[in-house]
């Protein structure tokens, strides 16, 4: 079965500190791909960054950086310098074979300035 | 780019009534439409799977004949929510996929509807 978890309920940081979201995922296909979203109060999902299961280049853009480890099921997402635009939920997404999504729990990260 | 609309935002309806919501594929077509549900501060969970031409398919636990799903054409799809009551209350978000690139069937979501039963 697949599984996304979220263990980070809410995280609280003050403008311009680094901010890693963690992400852990279960599943046994080989193929699968790896979403991080953003939701504002607004609740829009916003689209942040997609990963297939072979490409395990981390990555920078911009503020963000993922961190994906086979090895130990982790995606990880970071924020540097947060800025309280930032301030949403954020989910972790995976995807497999049937082109179905299952959504971690998602972590609520408040800004504060 | 793709962009996925839905209509309308929100709506707030009475107990017992039914109320519709419509999803679209603005500049793509769709043949597979997917709808979530979202309680407040949780997360999104798939009610089913919508394929145009045929019936959706709903996932474990969600009554089929209480969410009335349509796929009437290749840019639209509609979740009907029959006889609704307060527990319906709900962000609905649908997601559109996109077939016109074969390597990976990127999908869409919409900007989701918040339904209020009183």
């Amino acid at each position: 079965a697949q599984k996304v978890t979220q263990a980070q309920t809410e995280i609280s940081v003050v403008e311009k500190e680094d901010v890693t979201l963690d992400c852990v995922y279960e599943t046994r296909d080989t193929t699968y791909y790896l979403f991080w979203y953003k939701q504002p109060p607004s609740g829009e999902l916003v689209f942040l960054i997609r990963r297939n299961s072979f490409d395990e280049q981390n990555e920078i853009s911009g503020r963000y950086s993922w961190n994906f480890q086979k090895s130990t099921s982790s995606f990880n997402f970071t924020i540097t310098a947060s800025q309280v635009v930032d301030s949403a939920v954020y989910f972790c997404a995976l995807r497999w074979g049937t082109y179905k999504y299952i959504f971690g729990t998602g972590t609520r990260l408040k800004v504060l300035a | 780019g793709a962009v996925v609309s839905q209509h309308p935002s929100w709506v707030i309806c009475k107990s017992g009534t039914s109320v519709k919501i419509e999803c679209r594929s603005l500049d793509f077509q769709a043949t597979t439409m997917f709808w979530y549900r979202q309680f407040p501060k949780q997360s999104l969970m798939l009610m089913a799977t919508s394929n145009e031409g045929s019936k959706a398919t709903y996932e474990q636990g969600v009554e089929k004949d209480k969410f009335l799903i349509n796929h009437a054409s290749l840019t639209l799809s509609t979740l009907t929510v029959t006889s609704a009551h307060p527990e319906d209350s709900s962000f609905y978000i649908c997601s559109a996929r996109d077939h016109r690139d074969g390597r990976f069937y990127e999908q869409y979501f919409g900007p989701g509807t918040r339904l209020t039963v009183t």
